[in-house]
């Protein structure tokens, strides 16, 4: 059975850094990208960021460029999101995902997400 | 980025009823849309992916349906176990966006 699990969420003030952290089983972590997805109090679902299966490329959405970044350790099955320079907005609960990929013509669809885990609230605030 | 919009935001039915949710993208996505329930507390589960394919292990009374701007989530015989929020998903385009989701309350 293919099990996700978020932790690390906390309270943060605003400028603060959090690393996440996503333990995965069921699957070989090597095989998939993955993602984090985030949920703001009463919005939708936002996708973040994600982390090729070898950790050689990494995409973020634009407004966390340069703040966050995502690593991965397929040996011990995890994924990790360092959040750095964290404002308000940034609260939300987070989501660890893994990535299905569909192809057109060659090339790569973004990812939409066939396993997640419960999510860890981090909440940005003075 | 590509904008997704659910209606309704809620919808309230009886057991055994047929529920529609429909999603709108701002611009043609072909079919490479995905539906995902999440109830709350859970983590989000796909039903759907390229628009009306079942995810294994889905009920059959989860239809998915549409091409290009417009497509529908149908439930066909609402079950007490379908309250939840259902959110749709664009993939055709990077960053993938999602709807801001469609409450289902029975």
């Amino acid at each position: 059975e293919v099990q996700v699990v978020e932790s690390g969420g906390g309270l943060v003030q605003p400028g603060g850094s959090l690393r996440l952290s996503c333990t995965t089983s069921g699957f070989a972590l090597s095989n998939y990208r993955m993602s984090w997805v985030r949920q703001a109090p009463g919005k939708g679902l936002e996708w973040v960021a994600n982390i090729k299966e070898d950790g050689s490329e990494m995409n973020f959405v634009e407004s966390v460029k340069g703040r966050f970044t995502i690593s991965r350790d397929n040996a011990k099955s995890s994924l990790y999101l360092y959040m750095n320079i964290l404002r308000d907005e940034d609260t939300a609960v987070y989501f660890c995902a893994r990535d299905r990929v569909a192809y057109s013509s060659g090339y790569a669809k973004a990812p939409y997400f066939d396993n997640w885990g419960q999510g860890t609230l981090v909440t940005v605030s003075s | 980025d590509i904008q997704m919009t659910q209606s309704p935001s809620n919808v309230s039915a009886f057991g055994g009823d047929r529920v529609t949710i429909t999603c709108r993208a701002s611009q043609s996505i072909s079919r490479w849309l995905a539906w995902y329930q999440q109830k709350p507390g859970q983590a989000p589960k796909l039903l759907i992916y390229q628009a009306s394919r079942l995810e294994s292990g889905v009920p059959s009374r989860f239809s998915g349906s549409g091409s290009g701007t417009a497509f529908t989530l149908t439930i066909t015989g609402l079950q007490p176990d379908d309250l939840a929020t259902y959110s749709c998903q664009q993939y055709h385009s990077h960053p993938g966006t999602f709807g801001q989701g469609t409450k289902v309350e029975i």
